[in-house]
């Protein structure tokens, strides 16, 4: 089973319309984040969490909004889609390794496409 | 200002060849740098950390140098399944530790 899910895997929707992308983790991390990829403008992170009460915003996290249920559980809301919100979403976790780094786990990705 | 770079490539080999990769970063209070894989389509998946010292991982050997602020990446004896997107991420204690920036990637394409 994957560690860290997300879903749907795929979504077509209109402009205007609000959408949640899910993400759910098993490996007990606190930190979760979501990013989304562009071609040509790689990953670029829209909000992260780093424990159930903490949120915090990303470098473009305007048109989003999250919400996270639980330790295992973070959301990424498009209040009123746009066709440039069309992405390749992820989700990640992160927790500090043996080594002292904080490295980050990602899910399999949403692609939303906004028409 | 946070910067990864990375050339974009892609860099074609034929298999058997050595290759490297090399990523500037801009912020020198980066503390700790990656290599992440992606595969066309797939998410990210981390190769390698990075440490001062250098390491080695079989095929693959990564570099740290933090005076010229750049990190390497060796692969030698190149195989079909090496072909991917290589994602250079460092750091940036600037803001939050354990947010990480990633460099847009270098292309890597093995022939047969």
């Amino acid at each position: 089973d994957a560690d860290v899910t997300q879903t749907p895997r795929n979504r077509i929707t209109k402009t205007g319309k609000r959408i949640m992308l899910e993400c759910s983790q098993t490996k007990g991390h606190d930190r979760m984040y979501w990013y989304r990829q562009d071609p040509g403008l790689g990953l670029r992170l829209i909000y992260y969490s780093f424990d159930v009460k903490d949120i915090n915003k990303g470098e473009i996290s305007d048109g989003y909004s999250v919400s996270r249920q639980a330790q295992a559980k973070f959301s990424l809301s498009l209040e009123s889609a746009i066709p440039n919100q069309t992405a390749l979403y992820f989700c990640a976790t992160s927790d500090l390794s043996r080594t002292g780094e904080y490295e980050q786990y990602f899910g399999p990705g949403t692609r939303l496409t906004v028409t | 200002r946070k910067e990864v770079e990375q050339d974009p490539g892609p860099f074609n080999v034929p298999e058997g060849a050595t290759v490297a990769f090399n990523c500037t970063y801009s912020n020198s209070a980066s503390q700790s740098f990656f290599w992440y894989r992606q595969d066309c389509r797939k998410e990210p998946k981390l190769l390698m950390s990075v440490y001062s010292s250098g390491n080695e991982d079989g095929r693959f050997t990564a570099q740290l140098n933090r005076a010229s602020q750049y990190i390497s990446l060796l692969i030698r004896d190149s195989k079909l399944s090496d072909s991917a997107t290589y994602l250079c991420v460092v750091n940036y204690y600037g803001g939050s530790q354990g947010n990480l920036i990633f460099g847009k990637g270098t292309k890597l394409s093995v022939k047969p």
